[in-house]
């Protein structure tokens, strides 16, 4: 499995800000997910990032909101745009190796508080 | 649309005893794979075990074994002689084996307490 990591780990916001978290792989990998898990819930797709091409967004996510980057085969960022409280979430990263293998693993994902 | 559904919000174990987590999912496809992933406080999410749904043999990872009943649509997880290091959110999750997508599907999770 790869190791992923997020930056940053934690941030508090103020209304209306943006914020880009970070996602870094220690190896190439095929393919680049993000992730938002609200207090108390469950995870919630957000996008598939593809690199080299748009991100593909999950009903209910938009671009606008959720621009994503994904430059080369092991990094992506996702930027939480134009802030409000009801953003206030856990955002995880999660990578597979390769189209169509079952597995994903996880990054240890960025708790984002808006103020 | 697919949807996995633990009905236990919350359960609790003696260290060293045993217990069974829920599972159970909706579907109209035949083939696919299920998972049991763990969040410990840390957050960091890891795959604890891993189901085909064409094997019939239940999979096993040490002290964590699945019982996969497929017509029923129930995946439960059972932890053997649980440690405290078990405590922990366990989601269970379905995957279609032809979603090259690889969209999961999350249910809402378990909170799992380990007594000392």
């Amino acid at each position: 499995s790869a190791v992923i990591s997020q930056k940053p780990s934690r941030d508090i916001c103020q209304r209306g800000t943006s914020l880009t978290i970070q996602c870094q792989v220690d190896s190439q990998v095929t393919m680049m997910f993000w992730y938002r898990q609200q207090p108390g819930q469950s995870l919630t797709l957000i996008a598939t990032a593809n690199q080299g091409s748009e991100a593909t967004y999950e009903s209910g996510f938009v671009i606008d909101k959720f621009p994503i980057s994904r430059p080369n085969l092991t990094f992506s960022t996702l930027t939480v745009s134009n802030m409000s409280p009801e953003d206030s979430s856990i955002y995880l990263c999660s990578v597979a190796n390769r189209v169509g293998t079952d597995t994903q693993y996880f990054g240890p994902g960025t708790r984002l508080t808006v103020l | 649309a697919q949807t996995v559904t633990q009905s236990q919000p919350e359960m609790s174990v003696q260290e060293a005893e045993t217990v069974t987590l829920s599972c159970t999912y909706d579907t109209s496809e035949s083939d696919y794979y299920l998972f049991w992933y763990k969040q410990p406080p840390s957050r960091q999410m890891i795959l604890v075990i891993r189901q085909e749904a064409y094997k019939q043999q239940n999979a096993t990872e040490n002290r964590f074994s699945v019982n996969f009943q497929k017509a029923a649509k129930s995946f439960s997880l059972k932890i053997s002689d649980s440690q405290l290091g078990d405590a922990a959110m366990y989601f269970c999750a379905y995957r279609s084996r032809d979603n090259y997508g690889q969209n999961f599907v999350f249910g809402p999770g378990t909170r799992l307490s380990v007594l000392p």
